[in-house]
């Protein structure tokens, strides 16, 4: 079940560049969470908005900035990022906070 | 005590076997524990999810057992498929909109 849509796929940045990722829903959904996947660690919640007022900052660098213009859409923005930083970046949305999460295919992050 | 313990890492089995997935916790106030479902190149998604008024919860071939006084969940897949190959992945929750995940489970079934 998709309807949560990650761009780009893959993304190779140097420590010096500004990028974003963006993620859209379309699933009439009021929650938005960017996620950090990392290989043989736990998900890691980064943001968590809801109804487009962040609620949540789980101690998150500020190098990582988000951004929820609205219900449907979400960013992140990417600035100074560290090689520790690459990783697999994902998007989830849900009717409300603890309903269960529909994720995107995520953004693959290198960053040299 | 925010954390989410699960064993193994990985898992070998063949197809028709009974593969079974492990998570512990320490938190009692949680109050939601789901199993979400992860193939390569894909997001997780959820599978199935259990409260802890009940001990087991059955969706297709798929069950999860709660042992509440051991703080203990598991996830047992029947008649496993060369297509339930994936990364398995546990969870918890209270009643706050955090889920704390486990770190995964890779699992490959094999023909």
């Amino acid at each position: 079940e998709t309807g949560v849509t990650q761009t780009p796929r893959h993304l190779v940045m140097g420590m010096t560049n500004k990028k974003s990722l963006k993620c859209e829903q379309h699933l009439g959904h009021n929650a938005m969470y960017w996620y950090k996947q990392s290989a043989k660690k736990p998900l890691e919640l980064m943001f968590v908005y809801n109804f487009k007022e962040q609620t949540e900052n789980n101690s998150v660098p500020s190098r990582f900035s988000p951004e929820c213009p609205n219900s449907s859409h979400l960013f992140l923005h990417l600035h100074t990022l560290q090689p520790e930083d690459s990783a697999l970046y994902l998007c989830a949305s849900s009717p409300s906070p603890r309903e269960k999460l529909f994720f995107g295919s995520g953004t693959q992050l290198s960053v040299l | 005590q925010q954390q989410v313990k699960q064993s193994p890492q990985s898992l070998i089995v063949q197809k028709g076997g009974i593969p079974i997935i492990n998570c512990a916790y320490e938190n009692t106030a949680f109050d939601y524990f789901p199993w979400y479902q992860q193939f390569p190149g894909k997001g997780p998604a959820l599978l199935i999810a259990i409260r802890p008024d009940v001990s087991e919860k059955k969706e297709g071939r798929f069950t999860i057992s709660f042992n509440k006084s051991a703080k203990q969940f598991s996830l047992h897949i029947m008649d496993s498929q060369p297509g339930d190959s994936a990364t398995y992945f546990c969870a918890a929750s209270t009643g706050t909109d955090k889920l704390i995940f486990g770190t995964g489970t890779r699992l490959q079934v094999f023909p």
